[in-house]
């Protein structure tokens, strides 16, 4: 594996349903990224971890909710979702601190719908 | 508020009819800016970076230039392969501001 994986690719979830998304990436970078992708909407800045440290929270409701277990790893833990959280969530990785590059490898992303 | 806003929204353009996108951005200060592209389905991918006013980058058939308020993503000849969705960032110069997306640019390429 290269890159970053995201898992699952497709999920569909009920408003009362608790679900993750998984993040891994191979690149031994410092920094991973959540972000959450609407149609024709610019890419929205959900969580950032350096270091495994979280140290970005763009105002993210609490039904979000990140965990960065190691550097390669990164979840996001799903529950109690609205029907407007259906959308494309990201998961990004840089070998820099987030306030230091632009440069972002994405993964494929996790297309969530919510019924 | 650091803005960055692209057009056109979507372009269509035949194979091998050159043309150019625009990245327009509003910012305190300008430590970098980035283009990716992004095809259906899929996550953006990193094409450019450029630091400084008059800088330009290329690669295969893209070439992106940059002035101190906008940046441009010229296409030459394009091919149907060429089609995909450009987006542009903005890293701001004030310490510990994040990466600015713009909406991006819808490209399709008829053979």
């Amino acid at each position: 594996e290269t890159g970053v994986t995201q898992t699952p690719r497709h999920l569909v979830m009920g408003m009362t349903n608790k679900k993750s998304l998984k993040c891994e990436q191979h690149l031994g970078h410092n920094a991973m990224y959540w972000y959450k992708q609407s149609a024709k909407k610019p890419l929205e800045l959900m969580f950032v971890y350096s270091l495994e440290e979280r140290v970005e929270n763009n105002s993210v409701p609490s039904r979000f909710s990140p965990e960065c277990p190691n550097s390669s790893h990164l979840f996001l833990h799903l529950h109690t979702l609205q029907p407007e959280d259906s959308a494309l969530y990201l998961c990004a990785s840089s070998q820099d601190g987030p306030a230091d590059t632009g440069e972002l490898f994405f993964g494929e992303g996790s297309r969530l719908t919510v019924l | 508020e650091d803005q960055v806003t692209q057009s056109p929204e979507a372009l269509r353009l035949q194979e091998g009819e050159s043309s150019s996108l625009n990245c327009s951005y509003t910012v305190s200060g300008l430590r970098g800016l980035f283009w990716y592209r992004q095809d259906p389905g899929k996550g953006p991918e990193f094409l450019f970076t450029l630091y400084s006013a008059g800088e330009e980058k290329e690669k295969e058939r893209l070439k992106a230039t940059l002035t101190k308020k906008e940046s441009f993503l010229h296409i030459t000849a394009p091919k149907p392969e060429d089609s995909a969705t450009y987006l542009c960032a903005v890293l701001p110069m004030e310490y510990g501001n994040k990466l600015v997306f713009g909406a991006g640019t819808i490209l399709r390429v008829k053979s």
